[in-house]
Parts: structure tokens; sequence; C-alpha cells
């Protein structure tokens, strides 16, 4: 079974520029989730969407930061303007729907902002 | 709100010593707890859960019992290996709260286990 996908795995971009990060989550999985990860803590929950429907998005910045899962499967995850401590491992995360506890990572997305 | 707190890091045991890990959790409702590993240049994999109160998980020799009396998780193992070196996350999901079950991380404990 393929696991959760992420692409890029490296970006570094300077501030002001904006972002997009991709996320294919395993085959069935109705619950998506996308995690902020800045050094030296442990993640932290931007956004979670069942199929394409956002159950909770109450700590995502939304003046900089955006996300869609249009069709229910592959997610995107956008910041426009980027700021120096937006710079963090982005981690897409799925789990079979929202009931179901265990959740799987994906590698993630390293962001530098200069 | 839903906390996790764990022991700062890093550690560094020897090759065959024993690994407690401390986590403590505050919740509004019942958790469920979990470990999260993360070894250098991969993702978090899960490592184990506990459902409900009284609960062991365990998995690869780690082990971790959910005690609601004490709101603890501690993570330990009998004896580590080389191989273990990791970050170890102690996580909870609390349907209770307003984001359901996306996970609450605790900071991290790096460890390193030296030959």
């Amino acid at each position: 079974e393929a696991g959760v996908a992420q692409s890029p795995r490296y970006k570094i971009i300077e501030k002001r520029q904006s972002v997009a990060f991709w996320c294919n989550p395993i085959s069935g999985h109705a619950t998506l989730y996308w995690y902020q990860q800045i050094l030296g803590q442990g993640p932290k929950l931007l956004i979670q969407f069942q199929n394409n429907g956002v159950v909770d998005d109450s700590q995502l910045p939304k003046d900089r930061f955006s996300a869609e899962r249009l069709k229910g499967v592959d997610s995107t995850l956008k910041i426009q303007p980027a700021k120096l401590e937006d710079s963090a491992v982005y981690l897409c995360a799925s789990s079979l729907d929202v009931q179901q506890e265990t959740q799987y990572f994906g590698p993630g997305t390293r962001l530098l902002v200069l | 709100g839903d906390s996790v707190t764990q022991m700062e890091g890093p550690v560094t045991l020897s090759e065959e010593a024993f690994l407690t890990i401390n986590c403590t959790y505050t919740a509004t409702g019942y958790p469920s707890l979990f470990w999260y590993v993360q070894y250098p240049g991969e993702g978090l994999q899960l490592l184990l859960k506990a459902t409900k109160a009284d609960d062991k998980g365990s998995n690869k020799g780690f082990e971790a019992t959910y005690r609601k009396e004490t709101t603890s998780f501690h993570l330990e193992k009998g004896s580590v290996q080389v191989s273990d070196s990791a970050v170890y996350f102690c996580a909870l999901s609390d349907s209770w709260s307003n984001s359901g079950y996306a996970l609450n991380f605790g900071k991290g404990t790096s460890l390193l286990v030296t030959p």
C-alpha cells in the first residue's frame, strides 16, 4: 500500500513570496490533516478535512494560509505572502475517516523562508 | 484546553540500557494516547497507542500504559539499541475537543543510543 505522498520535499523562498505544498493521501482515506512542525516543537494542526469539507481550521492563519481539497483526494496548502516565522516542516497525514484515530504521515515538506 | 507535556531531551543512553520517557496530559474528555517516532530523515510513524484507561500499548519492545489516575502515558523499553535513536513524540486525540480526532503533540524527546 502506498503511503502519504508530499511534494516538494524542500523549498527555499524569500519573505513575501508565495509557496504551495501538495499532498496525496493513502487511497481510500477520507480524512486529511495538515500540520506545521517548527524546529524543536511537536507538530501543530493547521487544518483538517473530511472528504472535501473542512472539519477544523481554527488554527490556520487565514490571512496568509489557505488550503483546499477539491475532489476529496489530493490537497494543496498555500502560503501567501510568506513570513520568516513560517519556516517549518509541513506534514500531511491521513486516516480512514474522522473517527479512525490512527493517522499516517507523509515525509513532510521542509520550508525555509529567508 | 488539551495539552501534552513530555520530558525534555536530549536523552543519551548506552546500548542495552533501560529507557523511560515521561509523558503527562490534560484533556477535556476521554482521550486516546499515542507515541509517535521520527527516525532521522524520515516521517512520523505510529509506535503504539492506547484508547482507554489501563490499556497497555506495545510495539518493537516499547510499552506504555494509560494511567488515568496520574494522567500519564510513559514510554519504556527494557533494553535500547542504537537503532532506537530517534525523536519520540507523545500525543493525544480527544473527540470532545473542537478539533475532533486531530492529534495534539508534545514537544518531542530526542534519544541517542551509543554503542
